[in-house]
């Protein structure tokens, strides 16, 4: 167990919808990131938010968003989902805000289909 | 730019044999090199990284991975596996500075499948 939790554990919504995904880091770990895992593009860093604030970007669609909270727990948000939405997503969490030295544990995923 | 190549997506193995995962990087600036686990319907755990220093790391399971700059690999090897070693793997470099993206970038993981 990675201390990192992530609900819901598997969502199923159709094409056109609105769904938000939770993740909360272990405790004392101020970063979170957010992952896409899916079977074509492999596993994709989508943004970074450290201490409320956004730290990093990277392939994350217009149609995604995501925040932190004071409380550190993080949401991302998925509009207008499409077929190709469908994917597994991964929160994970740093202490610090160094990414690229930072161990991150990762939390379980949340499976989300789109139909 | 950076990427990550794994050149296999799958391995089959016996228990108790060697395994070696490959693993190549591109990149025009330091590197910080990882490998990562993840066992079936499970998120990612950090197996061992490579961050300066000795350039061969370990892990407290027994693989281990060497960074080769002038080859620009880290590769992962472990001499002798196990049934719970099935899983898949995943390598991941970042860096800092110009030409990085600052975070994590994953290769298209290895499935290690072990075999009694």
């Amino acid at each position: 167990d990675s201390g990192v939790t992530q609900t819901p554990k598997h969502l199923i919504t159709a094409t056109g919808q609105r769904v938000t995904l939770r993740c909360s880091p272990r405790s004392g770990d101020l970063s979170v990131y957010w992952y896409q895992q899916s079977l074509d593009q492999g596993l994709q860093f989508l943004i970074q938010y450290y201490n409320g604030e956004e730290r990093a970007k990277g392939n994350i669609l217009e149609r995604f968003s995501a925040q932190q909270f004071p409380d550190l727990h993080s949401e991302l948000n998925l509009s207008s989902l499409e077929l190709g939405d469908s994917a597994l997503y991964f929160c994970a969490s740093s202490v610090g805000a160094l990414a690229y030295t930072d161990t991150q544990y990762f939390g379980p995923g949340t499976r989300l289909t789109v139909l | 730019a950076q990427s990550v190549t794994q050149l296999d997506s799958q391995v089959p193995v016996f228990e108790e044999a060697p395994v070696e995962l490959r693993c190549n990087y591109s990149s025009s600036v330091s590197v910080y090199l990882f490998w990562y686990v993840q066992y079936p319907n499970q998120g990612l755990q950090l197996l061992l990284k490579y961050l300066s220093g000795s350039t061969l790391v370990e892990s407290i399971n027994g693989f281990e991975a060497e960074f080769n700059k002038s080859q620009t690999s880290f590769h992962l090897r472990k001499p002798s596996v196990h049934i719970s070693d099935t899983a898949e793997y995943f390598c991941a470099v970042s860096g800092s500075g110009p030409g990085s993206q600052g975070n994590l970038i994953f290769g298209k993981g290895t499935k290690l499948s072990v075999k009694p």
